[in-house]
C-alpha cells in the first residue's frame, strides 16, 4: 500500500519566488515523516523530519514544511526559490511503525528558472 | 565522522560476472539499508539490517542478490551472476534507532552499476 504519494513529478518555478513541492500520505495513527533532497550523482541528503509537536517544521536550506493531519499532507515549501535548489525531492514516512524502515515517494523533480 | 562510505563508486562488468558492492555506515548507527535507483522504477529497498541482522529482504529481486553484514562496521551486496538489467545506482544508508534521536537516514554516494 502506498504510504506518501508526490502527486507532481515536475515543478517548475522562477527563482525568488515561493515554491512548493506537494506530499500527501495515507498512513493511520502518527506517522513520522521525512523530506530528503538528491542533486545530480549524490546520495539523497536528509532536509527535515515532523515526529510530533509543532505543525511547521525548519529545516535545512531555508526549507520548512507544513504537517496537516485534516489533508493528510506534508508539503514542503520555501519562501524564496534559489536556482540552487533544483534537485529532486523526496518524501517518506514510516507508515507509524517501529521497524525502523521508511516508505520513499516517487521523488519531484524542481527546477528552479534564473 | 565521514559519513556513509560506499566503494566502489563506479562498477562496469560483463553480463554474467559476479558484483560485489561495498558499504560502511556511520559508526553507532543500529541499521542499515541497501536501496537501489533506476529512472524507471524509482527508489527500491531492497534488504535492511538491524544489529547485523536482516530484517526484511522483501525487496531483493532474485536469488543472485545476496547481503551480509558481519559487523556493525561493515555490507555487502553480491549479485552473482549479473545482467544487464541490474544496471543502477546502489545506495547504502544507515541510521540510529528511534529512541536516540530518530529514523533519519544518512545516505552513501552510490555505486554506479553498468552490467554490458
Amino acid at each position: 500500500a502506498q504510504s506518501v504519494a508526490q502527486p507532481e513529478d515536475q515543478v517548475n518555478v522562477a527563482e525568488g519566488n515561493p515554491l512548493t513541492v506537494k506530499c500527501t500520505y495515507s498512513v493511520s495513527g502518527n506517522p513520522y515523516l521525512f523530506w530528503y533532497v538528491q542533486y545530480p550523482n549524490r546520495g539523497l541528503q536528509f532536509l527535515l523530519k515532523y515526529i510530533t509537536g509543532d505543525n511547521l517544521v525548519k529545516g535545512s536550506y531555508g526549507f520548512e514544511a507544513e504537517f496537516n493531519k485534516s489533508q493528510t499532507s506534508f508539503h514542503l515549501k520555501k519562501p524564496s526559490a534559489l536556482v540552487s535548489d533544483s534537485a529532486l525531492y523526496f518524501c517518506a514516512s514510516d507508515r507509524g511503525s517501529t521497524l525502523g524502515r521508511l516508505y520513499f515517494g516517487r521523488g519531484t523533480q524542481l527546477t528552479v528558472w534564473p | 565522522d565521514a559519513g556513509v562510505i560506499q566503494s566502489p563508486r563506479h562498477e562496469v562488468t560483463e553480463m554474467g560476472q559476479e558484483v560485489t558492492l561495498r558499504c560502511k555506515p556511520i559508526s553507532g548507527h543500529d541499521y542499515l539499508f541497501w536501496y537501489r535507483q533506476t529512472m524507471m522504477r524509482g527508489l527500491e529497498l531492497l534488504i535492511y539490517f538491524n544489529n547485523n541482522v536482516p530484517i526484511d529482504d522483501s525487496g531483493m529481486p532474485e536469488d543472485r542478490f545476496s547481503a551480509k553484514m558481519p559487523n556493525a562496521s561493515f555490507s555487502t551486496l553480491k549479485i552473482q551472476p549479473s545482467e544487464p538489467r541490474d544496471s543502477a545506482v546502489y545506495f547504502c544508508a544507515s541510521s540510529l534507532e528511534l529512541g536516540q534521536g530518530g529514523y533519519e537516514q544518512y545516505f552513501g554516494p552510490g555505486t554506479r552499476l553498468t552490467v554490458t
